[in-house]
């Protein structure tokens, strides 16, 4: 079974310019997360979809990230424009069910803002 | 507010035992998760508790109390490859998954 996939592994962007990162989630897989992850610090949501629909953006600064998750299957997290502390590795997770916890994590976008 | 509080290093030997402890405040527990994560990789699931006692899977086992809003981790037989961060997570009321930062394990020869 084909795990969580992202792409691109690494993107290096100068400030102001934009980015997007995509993810494949496991097949069947209902939920799919959005996490930032900076060094040393542990995951921190930005947005939750239930199939298409984003049940928890809360945590998504709005003004420059925004996301999508069409058909309910693929995702696309995208940022215009980046700022400097932007840079941080970009985790899709995904889950047959909100109740289990249990992510399947992909292996991370890193993004390095110059 | 909600926090999650687990030590940011430790060290052992190889083929030793390892505690790693993690305390928790959050709104509403719905069980409480610890992952993997090697460097430069994705965390990966160890495992999960929800009522209190230990739940043991090989080597690893894990420990949870709701009353102390505490749980533990503990590594047997350690080895190089369990050279690791470590991170707790408990599931809120709203099944919001509320992380810890890490206990990056260091194991030594």
């Amino acid at each position: 079974e084909a795990g969580v996939v992202q792409s691109p592994r690494y993107k290096i962007i100068e400030k102001k310019q934009p980015v997007a990162f995509w993810c494949n989630p496991i097949s069947g897989h209902n939920t799919l997360y959005w996490y930032l992850q900076n060094l040393g610090q542990g995951p921190e949501l930005l947005i939750r979809y239930e199939n298409e629909e984003a049940v928890d953006d809360s945590q998504l600064p709005k003004d420059r990230f925004s996301a999508e998750r069409l058909k309910g299957v693929d995702s696309t997290l995208k940022i215009q424009p980046a700022e400097l502390g932007d840079s941080a590795v970009y985790l899709c997770a995904s889950s047959t069910g909100t109740v289990t916890g249990e992510l399947f994590f992909g292996e991370g976008s890193r993004l390095t803002v110059l | 507010g909600q926090n999650i509080d687990q030590p940011t290093e430790m060290t052992a030997t190889e083929g030793a035992i390892v505690q790693i402890n993690c305390t928790y405040q959050t709104s509403g527990f719905n069980g409480l998760f610890w992952y993997q994560q090697h460097a430069g990789e994705a965390p990966t699931f160890l495992s999960y508790n929800v009522l209190d006692g230990l739940e043991e899977k090989g080597r690893f086992s894990s420990f949870l109390s709701r009353s102390k809003g505490y749980s533990y981790l503990l590594l047997k037989e350690l080895q190089m490859k369990d050279s690791a961060s470590y991170l707790c997570a408990s599931l809120d009321s709203n099944y919001q998954l509320i992380w810890g930062a890490g206990t990056k394990l260091i194991i030594k020869p």
